[in-house]
C-alpha cells in the first residue's frame, strides 16, 4: 500500500512565526487531504488538494503530484494553531485513506 | 460544529459489558467509516460502509460489530472488549463529487472509550 511520511514530527514556534510542513507519498494518488486535530481530538479538514495550490486565510497548501509531495504553509501562527497536522491520501482504493504519522505543532505565546 | 455527530463523547465500560457507539450525518453522504485512534498515533481504518453495505473490514476482531441501519446512521457495537481497545473512535463520512472527482472525508468529534 501507499506509504505516507510527514516531517518534521515535532515543531515548536513562537506566536507570529511561519512554518512549512511536508508530506511525501510513495505512489500516485488520487486524493490528498490535510487535517488539523485539535487537543480535544476533533479532526478538521483543512484542504482537499490532490494537485495544485490552495489558500485559506493564513494557511495554504501545495501538492506536486508528479514529485509525490505536498506542503502545508502556516503563516503568522497563533496559539490556536497548536495540535497535530495529518496528511492523508488514497491510492487505488476509493475508500481507504492512509494517514501519515502527523506533525505535532506547538505555538507558544 | 461538526456535521458528523457522534455519541457518546465519553464511554467507560467493563470487559463484560455490551455498549454501542453511534454516528449520524445528514449531508447525504453515501460512504461512512469507523476509525480507531490510539494516543500519539494516526487514525487507523476499521470499517467502511458504501451505500449501506459493508465494503471494507480491516481484519477487525469480532468483538467490534458495525451496523448501518440507514444512509444517515452508523453504529459500532462493542462486546467483551479488552483494556487495549481503549482509544478514540472516530466516525467519518464522504461522498464523491462526480464533477470534480473530489472525495472529501468529514470526521465527527469522536467517542473516547475506556475499557476497565
Amino acid at each position: 500500500g501507499i506509504q505516507v511520511e510527514q516531517s518534521p514530527p515535532d515543531l515548536i514556534l513562537q506566536e507570529g512565526a511561519n512554518s512549512t510542513l511536508r508530506c511525501n507519498f510513495s505512489d500516485s494518488v488520487n486524493n490528498l487531504q490535510w487535517f488539523h486535530q485539535n487537543p480535544w481530538g476533533q479532526l478538521i479538514n483543512l484542504f482537499y488538494i490532490p494537485s495544485g495550490t490552495k489558500q485559506n486565510g493564513r494557511l495554504s497548501a501545495t501538492t506536486v503530484a508528479t514529485e509525490r509531495y505536498s506542503l502545508l504553509y502556516i503563516s503568522s501562527s497563533q496559539t490556536t494553531d497548536s495540535g497535530v497536522y495529518f496528511c492523508a491520501t488514497r491510492g487505488g482504493s476509493n475508500y481507504k485513506l492512509t494517514f501519515g504519522k502527523g506533525t505535532l505543532l506547538t505555538v507558544n505565546p | 460544529d461538526t456535521e458528523v455527530t457522534q455519541t457518546p463523547k465519553h464511554l467507560v465500560m467493563g470487559m463484560t459489558n455490551k455498549k454501542s457507539l453511534k454516528c449520524e450525518q445528514h449531508m447525504g453522504h453515501r460512504a461512512m467509516y469507523w476509525y480507531k485512534q490510539k494516543a500519539k498515533k494516526p487514525p487507523e481504518l476499521m470499517f467502511v460502509y458504501s451505500y449501506e453495505k459493508l465494503s471494507i473490514n480491516e481484519s477487525v476482531p469480532s468483538r467490534f460489530s458495525p451496523e448501518c441501519p440507514n444512509s444517515s446512521l452508523l453504529n459500532l457495537h462493542l462486546h467483551a472488549l479488552q483494556p487495549e481497545d481503549s482509544a478514540l473512535y472516530l466516525c467519518a463520512s464522504s461522498h464523491k463529487n462526480r464533477a470534480t472527482g473530489a472525495n472529501v472525508l468529514t470526521f465527527g468529534a469522536g467517542s473516547r472509550l475506556t475499557v476497565l
